[in-house]
């Protein structure tokens, strides 16, 4: 079965500093790994994926995400935060084969701090 | 090129009754999938449509049950409403044969049950 975990339930940064949120994964064979962002009252926003080939994924918003097999981790970076990126981020991993679920994580409130 | 749309936005129900939640897949969508994010949750899967059947199915009761029509859109039923089954009801969708490529979520509907 697959799962996620995003171990923090919230996440404070100061603007214009570097910002993490971690997720790990598990899923038998290969992932397709996946994180979005919610706003008050929105649906998810893709934000970026890994799929294959370069373990550094840049996405929307000048998001990005480290893909490390031997950790089986995903987390997702921002070089400098901005107040705007405040939301809830969720991590989501998908097994290779067939047409399987996105299974998410429970989420990560980030608040970016002025 | 309209993304994905659910209706209503927001609706209340009274205990034991039922509803029945719409969803408008993306432009060149086949496939919809529907998840429950209840308040402070991640979103948890409740099934996907694909060629109007449902092809798979998350932890979810048979009060739950859907439809897909033949232009791709679909509904969520739920009958015999519970408080519990308040939240948010996400619809997603996305091509079945670039699975790969994850999915695109509607804004949602919010439902509360009182």
């Amino acid at each position: 079965a697959q799962s996620v975990a995003q171990p923090e339930d919230q996440v404070n940064v100061a603007e214009g500093n570097p910002l993490t949120v971690k997720c790990t994964y598990s899923v038998s064979g290969n992932p397709y790994l996946f994180w979005y962002v919610q706003y008050p009252n929105r649906g998810l926003q893709f934000l970026l994926k890994y799929i294959t080939g370069d373990n550094l994924v840049k996405g929307s918003y000048g998001f990005e995400a480290e893909f490390n097999k031997s950790q089986t981790s995903f987390h997702l970076k921002k070089p400098s935060a901005l107040v705007s990126d405040s939301a809830l981020y969720f991590c989501a991993v998908r097994a290779y084969s067939g047409n399987t679920p996105l299974v998410f994580g429970k989420g990560t409130r980030l608040s970016v701090i002025a | 090129d309209a993304g994905v749309t659910q209706s209503p936005t927001h609706l209340i129900k009274t205990r034991g009754q039922q509803v029945t939640l719409r969803c408008s897949p993306k432009s060149g969508h086949d496939t919809v999938s529907w998840y429950q994010q209840a308040l402070g949750q991640g979103p948890q899967f409740i099934f996907q449509y694909y060629e109007e059947e449902e092809r798979q199915r998350g932890n979810f009761p048979d009060r739950f049950s859907g439809h897909q029509f033949p232009n791709y859109s679909s509904e969520l039923n739920v009958n015999a409403l519970l408080l519990g089954d308040s939240a948010l009801y996400l619809c997603a969708s996305s091509a079945y044969r670039e699975g790969t490529y994850g999915y695109t979520f509607g804004s949602g509907t919010r439902l509360t049950v009182v």
